[in-house]
């Protein structure tokens, strides 16, 4: 069974320019997260899809972050304009009702 | 809101054993518990439900207290793969998201 894919796995933008991330889940895990994980510290929660609607974005900051999640399968969570605290390494992950989640590898962007 | 986890870090030598705790203070509805290793993702160990039921790992084993609102991970006769970071992770009710906490550094020497 293949893992949860993301793309890129490393990114060096500049601040201000925008950058964009992919994520494949695992086929028949209807719920997707990004999180992000600053170095040190566990992952915080972004974003939580069930199949392609977003039901808990509280904690995404509007101004310059947005994802989507089309036809219920893969997503894209994009950044624009990119700021420094933005450096962190994005996670996506994938589970199915009642089990543990499975990460992908992770995109680590640095914002210089 | 955040689980606390302790300790921080805890060095041991093969073959010893080892308990990270995890708490918080809102009512849970599930507890799970992760390692990653430096560069790598989290990988899932075991889920605690409320009501008793666990899944997870066949060498590494949990307790989950819902009147305390704790959970403790245990890790025997520890190997050298078992060094990495030890997340906790909480469900409040039945939202499905996980708040994870800060990590517990675990370092087996051999």
């Amino acid at each position: 069974e293949a893992g949860v894919v993301q793309s890129p796995r490393y990114k060096i933008i500049e601040k201000k320019q925008p950058v964009a991330f992919w994520c494949n889940p695992i086929s028949g895990h209807n719920t997707l997260y990004w999180y992000r994980q600053n170095l040190g510290q566990g992952p915080e929660l972004l974003i939580r899809y069930e199949n392609e609607e977003a039901v808990d974005d509280s904690q995404l900051p509007k101004d310059r972050f947005s994802a989507e999640r089309l036809k219920g399968v893969d997503s894209t969570l994009k950044i624009q304009p990119a700021e420094l605290g933005d450096s962190a390494v994005y996670l996506c992950a994938s589970s199915y009702t009642g089990y543990g989640y499975t990460f992908g590898s992770g995109t680590r962007l640095t914002v210089v | 809101q955040q689980p606390v986890q302790s300790p921080q870090a805890v060095i041991l030598r093969e073959g010893e054993d080892a308990v990270i705790n995890c708490s918080s203070s809102k009512a849970l509805y599930s507890v799970h518990w992760y390692r990653q290793k430096h560069g790598e993702a989290p990988v899932f160990l075991m889920i605690l439900l409320k009501g008793g039921e666990q899944k997870g790992h066949d060498k590494i084993s949990a307790s989950f207290n819902e009147k305390k609102q704790q959970s403790s991970l245990y890790l025997t006769a520890s190997q050298l793969s078992y060094s990495g970071t030890y997340f906790c992770g909480t469900e409040k009710g039945s939202a499905r998201q996980l708040t994870f906490g800060s990590g517990t550094q675990l370092t087996v020497l051999p």
